[in-house]
């Protein structure tokens, strides 16, 4: 069973501080997307990423994976309280007979305090 | 462009009762799927549509979960009888190409069995 850990489960900071937030499995996959989900409504898209060794960067927000293609991290630079929230990774990857599925981590909560 | 609607926000319903769950995808959406998300887990895969044709249903616990896509637009999740455990967020999700490069959710409909 391919799984992807996320870490940490919860974060809680001060605003302006940095932080990153870890999605790593033993498997290789595809590709990976990033999620932020904010109480009471459904995740949303950040990023997805494709290439080993990718970086993408949104604003404050960066993005990699890693070479191997079976980790990635995202970087907060001066977190605001408006990135408080529910973190989560989402990969593809390839089961027997080439059906792909897509795994998802449980997610890392981050509280940005003001 | 207009979101994934989806309602109820919220529903309480007691053990043994039947609900229905309503979605609307983003317009020329041809994919539209229905997730399961437990307070704390990432987000599980009950059912994929292709237009109004399952593409998946593998985890789709089909003694009492029934879902349709009437003329590949909207569709409905319907619980029939509800048990305890199924108290969750759904979330239903609609993209324009391969899911596995991301999609737009719902904000998702809380049911809470008593």
């Amino acid at each position: 069973t391919q799984l992807l850990e996320q870490s940490p489960q919860f974060l809680s900071i001060q605003e302006g501080e940095n932080l990153t937030v870890y999605c790593n499995s033993s498997s290789v996959f595809s590709s990976l997307q990033w999620y932020r989900q904010e109480p009471g409504e459904g995740p949303v898209l950040l990023v997805t990423v494709v290439t080993g060794g990718e970086v993408k960067k949104l604003k404050r927000l960066t993005f990699q994976f890693g070479d191997a293609r079976k980790d990635s991290s995202l970087h907060i630079t001066a977190a605001q309280p408006g990135d408080t929230g529910l973190y989560l990774c989402a990969g593809t990857g390839f089961f027997a007979g080439n059906n792909r599925k897509l795994i998802w981590g449980l997610g890392t909560s981050l509280a940005v305090n003001p | 462009e207009a979101g994934v609607a989806q309602s109820p926000r919220y529903k309480i319903i007691e053990k043994r009762q039947s609900v229905a769950f309503w979605c609307n995808p983003i317009s020329g959406h041809a994919t539209l799927y229905w997730y399961q998300q437990i307070l704390g887990q990432g987000p599980k895969l009950l059912i994929q549509f292709q237009n109004n044709g399952v593409v998946d249903d593998s985890q789709l616990p089909k003694d009492r979960f029934s879902a349709e896509r009437l003329k590949g637009v909207d569709s409905t999740l319907k619980i029939q009888p509800a048990k305890l455990e199924d108290s969750a967020v759904y979330l239903c999700a609609s993209s324009l190409l391969d899911r596995f490069y991301g999609y737009t959710f719902g904000s998702g409909t809380r049911l809470t069995v008593v």
